[in-house]
């Protein structure tokens, strides 16, 4: 069973820095590429990032580019994202996701999500 | 960068059919995959249709997707509807620049 956990969330004030973790389990992670999405309170779905199987292929949102970083240890079975320079309007529930494939070249097609972790960015 | 716009709320009642639409704004709807995911009040997102028009195991029949071309649109259909469908369901696309797009989402009230 496909299992992915998301940790790292919490309160935090504008400006600083937060990192998020995702431990994967059931799968083969190093086979597939993994997205991060987010959503405010209340609001859609917008989606953030992905790293494909061997970090070779990365993409981000406008709204997070420059700011947040996506990498992936293989040997941990874990997704990360680097949050920098926090907004409020940051402030979401943050699910990793699995891709369908392990590259993006035939597409962005998350699968699997985790339960997710909240990040409010708040003075 | 292109949007996908759907509408905002969809009602109907049990055992009746219901179609989600989802109009790309630029390009092709066919240029790239569409998917739909359901997501019920405090869950997280789980895929109802991937690649246009397939079903995950498990997901049962009822739940059908497609592309129209003429109207630059996709759509999920939902057959003999109950009431435990009534959930948000989004459809996602993405682009060439390795960038994952949303629809806005859409309320199905099953009533």
């Amino acid at each position: 069973e496909v299992q992915l956990v998301e940790s790292g969330g919490g309160l935090v004030q504008p400006g600083r820095s937060l990192r998020l973790s995702c431990a994967a389990s059931g799968f083969s992670f190093d086979y597939y590429a993994m997205h991060w999405v987010r959503q405010a309170p209340g609001k859609g779905l917008e989606w953030v990032s992905v790293i494909d199987w061997n970090s070779g292929t990365i993409g981000y949102a406008d709204s997070v580019k420059g700011r947040f970083t996506i990498s992936r240890d293989n040997a941990k079975n874990s997704l990360y994202l680097q949050m920098n320079s926090l907004r409020p309007e940051d402030t979401a529930f943050y699910y990793c996701a699995k891709n369908i494939r392990a590259t993006v070249v035939r597409g962005l097609i998350p699968d699997y999500w985790g339960q997710g972790t909240l990040v409010t960015v708040s003075s | 960068n292109f949007m996908l716009t759907q509408p905002h709320s969809v009602s109907e009642s049990p055992g009746k059919t219901v179609t989600i639409s989802c109009t790309r704004s630029s390009g092709s709807i066919a240029s790239n995959y569409v998917q739909w995911y359901q997501q019920r009040p405090g869950s997280s997102p789980t895929t109802v249709i991937y690649e246009d028009n397939q079903r995950p195991s498990g997901v049962p029949d009822r739940f059908s997707g497609s592309i129209d071309s003429s109207s630059n649109s996709a759509s999920l259909t939902i057959s003999g509807l109950k009431t435990e469908d009534e959930a948000d369901y989004y459809c996602q696309s993405y682009d060439s620049s390795n960038r994952g797009v949303f629809g806005g989402g859409t309320k199905l009230t099953v009533l």
